[in-house]
Order: C-alpha cells, then sequence, then structure tokens
C-alpha cells in the first residue's frame, strides 16, 4: 500500500507559541509531500509543496515566515505553524505520492486550535 | 489552469436510494480525475480515479464514476446508498502527464436517512 502517517491529529496551542505538524510515509519514499489547509465545511487548499532536501515551494499567499516547512527525509515532512493565532486555527491535511499506480494518499489529518 | 466545481453542497438520500453526486471540472486537455471521502475529521481516502481509457470507473465501497468529455463531467454513482456513506465528498482534478497534483471542489456533504 501506499500509507501516510500524520501526527498529531488534534492539539491545543495558545497564541504566539509555534506548533509542529509531522508527516510521515510509512512503506514508501517520498521526494515530494504537499500540506493543505481546509476550513470548516470547505474544499482543501493546497498550502505548499514539500521537497526532500530543498525549499519548499509555497502557494501564492501562503505566509512562508508563518508556515515552516522541513523535509529532511524521504519520509518525514513536517509543518511548523509559528507565532500561532486563532486565525491559524484551522484542519491541516498532508499528502504524498508514491507512484503514478497509487496517486495521492492523505494522511488523517490535524486538527489545530489556538485560544 | 484547472478548476473543479461541485454544484451541491449537501445531497440528502434515504439508505438504500441511488446516489449520483455531480462534478464538473475546467480543464484543456484531458484531465486526470479523482473522487475522495472524507468522514469527520478524518483525512481523505481515494475512491477511484481516472486517467484514461474506459470512462466509467469502478472504485471500492460499490462507487463507480463516469467521464464524459463532451460535458466536462466526472459524476460519481451508487445504485444503493449505506448509512455509512454519509460524509463529504470531493471531486478533483490534475493535470494530465507530470506530478498532476490535484485540484479540489469545494465538497458535497451526503446525508443519508434511515
Amino acid at each position: 500500500g501506499a500509507v501516510v502517517s500524520q501526527h498529531p491529529s488534534w492539539v491545543i496551542c495558545k497564541s504566539g507559541t509555534s506548533v509542529k505538524i509531522e508527516c510521515r510515509s510509512l512503506d514508501f519514499q517520498a521526494t515530494t509531500m504537499f500540506w493543505y489547509r481546509q476550513f470548516p465545511k470547505q474544499s482543501l487548499m493546497l498550502m505548499a509543496t514539500s521537497n526532500e532536501g530543498s525549499k519548499a515551494t509555497y502557494e501564492q499567499g501562503v505566509e512562508k515566515d508563518k508556515f515552516l516547512i522541513n523535509h529532511a527525509s524521504l519520509t518525514l515532512s513536517t509543518l511548523t505553524v509559528t507565532s500561532a493565532h486563532p486565525e491559524d486555527s484551522s484542519f491541516y491535511i498532508c499528502s504524498a505520492r508514491r507512484d503514478s499506480l497509487y496517486g495521492y494518499t492523505f494522511g488523517s489529518g490535524t486538527r489545530l486550535t489556538v485560544v | 489552469a484547472q478548476s473543479v466545481t461541485q454544484p451541491d453542497i449537501h445531497i440528502t438520500v434515504s439508505e438504500g436510494a441511488s446516489l449520483e453526486l455531480r462534478c464538473n471540472y475546467s480543464y484543456g486537455a484531458t484531465p486526470y480525475l479523482f473522487w475522495y471521502v472524507q468522514s469527520p475529521g478524518q483525512g481523505l481516502q481515494l475512491l477511484l480515479k481516472y486517467f484514461s481509457g474506459d470512462t466509467l470507473v469502478q472504485g471500492i465501497k460499490g462507487f463507480e464514476a463516469e467521464f464524459k468529455r463532451s460535458q466536462s463531467s466526472f459524476n460519481l454513482r451508487k445504485p444503493s446508498v449505506h448509512w455509512s456513506d454519509a460524509a463529504e465528498y470531493f471531486c478533483a482534478v490534475g493535470a494530465s502527464g507530470g506530478s498532476y497534483i490535484p485540484t479540489f471542489g469545494r465538497g458535497t456533504s451526503l446525508i443519508v436517512h434511515p
């Protein structure tokens, strides 16, 4: 299969603190991973493409200093929400593609609540 | 750039009834098309995908979808809905070739009445 694990599944943090979310490909190597943000009752919006060993590519309008992405290995990408504010509260989902046969596999998501 | 329209925000059906969820896409060439399902608080699970070939695609959980180029549509169908099918359904389109990163529609919420 092609399994993507995301951790934590939910997190509550105080305003001004930073939160790290991990995305792991469990049974395959992923040179590229993707981070999405989903607002309640809305679609998934691609935030950035995480590239192993190089800088992430951010979509227009996404603050790269706010959402730090690190892809240090072929099986792990992390998203750090820095100096979190209540408006950063959202559902964050990562994704990776094993190959063309499997298509894109998604993690189970992380519910971030900033209080 | 590609885009996806899911015209129905909510669909309500009775258990055992048939289901059709609509999806229209915009893309200059033959796209890659996907349907995903999302249960509350969960990630997305791929139901089926179309890359090429037979325009009627069979997926998991008894779902199927038909690619109609003339209508730029990729509607999802199921002949008999089960209560466990209640979820959010997302249609997505990817540019053919390359990494085809999917662009998602806004989703359709399926409500199943007993």
